[in-house]
């Protein structure tokens, strides 16, 4: 079946530039979450929805940062003026039910966004 | 501080050699601890959840088990194909977020 899916796969860019994120959770999971995983760090929270909307904003980075999803589906992660340190793997991760206490997310295989 | 602390960052075993990877936790109000494998180029995979002290999940070679302070995932006779990165998450509070560790590199020879 048909898992999370996120495009593009890879994103090089300049710096200043704006990019955008789309990430296809699986059919039906209301819950979906926004990570970020630098080299040699962990997976870094930034936003979770439920439905279309973000109870949850607290680990965007900052207002560079936003994102949205739309007919509680497709989600898109926009970074204006993009930064060097913005360089890393942005996954996307949905879920079933909301909030989820069972901790089964299933995760897309990322956008890797490099900013040169 | 980090609230979920991983050892070793790296491990490297021969096959069938068993050993343990640690997860700390220093978060208050503990919902669930989870791990999860994580191969090169792919997203994180979900494994276990544990909810409370001294549960113990299993699967395959893999064994989950919880304390108040820490979770310990036991491999038992690895495979090379056991080789990936182990992450271990916790939910606390009212939070949405599984907030996760830095992760163990396992690699396991033949």
């Amino acid at each position: 079946g048909a898992g999370v899916s996120q495009s593009p796969s890879n994103k090089v860019t300049e710096k200043g530039k704006d990019v955008e994120l789309r990430c296809d959770p699986i059919s039906g999971h209301t819950a979906l979450y926004w990570y970020r995983q630098s080299l040699g760090q962990g997976l870094e929270f930034l936003i979770y929805f439920q439905g279309n909307s973000a109870p949850d904003k607290s680990g965007l980075p900052s207002d560079r940062f936003s994102a949205e999803r739309t007919g509680g589906s497709v989600s898109t992660l926009t970074i204006q003026r993009t930064q060097q340190e913005d360089s890393a793997v942005y996954l996307c991760a949905s879920s079933l039910v909301p909030r989820p206490n069972t901790g089964e997310l299933f995760f897309g295989e990322g956008s890797r966004l490099t900013v040169l | 501080e980090d609230q979920v602390t991983q050892s070793p960052e790296a491990l490297r075993l021969q096959e069938g050699e068993s050993s343990s990877l640690n997860c700390s936790y220093t978060v208050s109000g503990l919902r669930g601890l989870f791990w999860y494998r994580q191969d090169p180029g792919k997203g994180p995979e979900f494994l276990f959840t544990l909810y409370s002290a001294g549960e113990e999940k299993e699967k395959e070679r893999l064994k989950a088990t919880l304390t108040k302070k820490e979770s310990f995932l036991h491999i038992t006779a690895p495979k090379p194909e056991d080789s990936a990165t182990y992450l271990c998450a916790v939910q606390f509070g009212s939070g949405y977020a599984l907030n996760f560790g830095k992760g163990t590199s396992l690699l396991v020879t033949p």
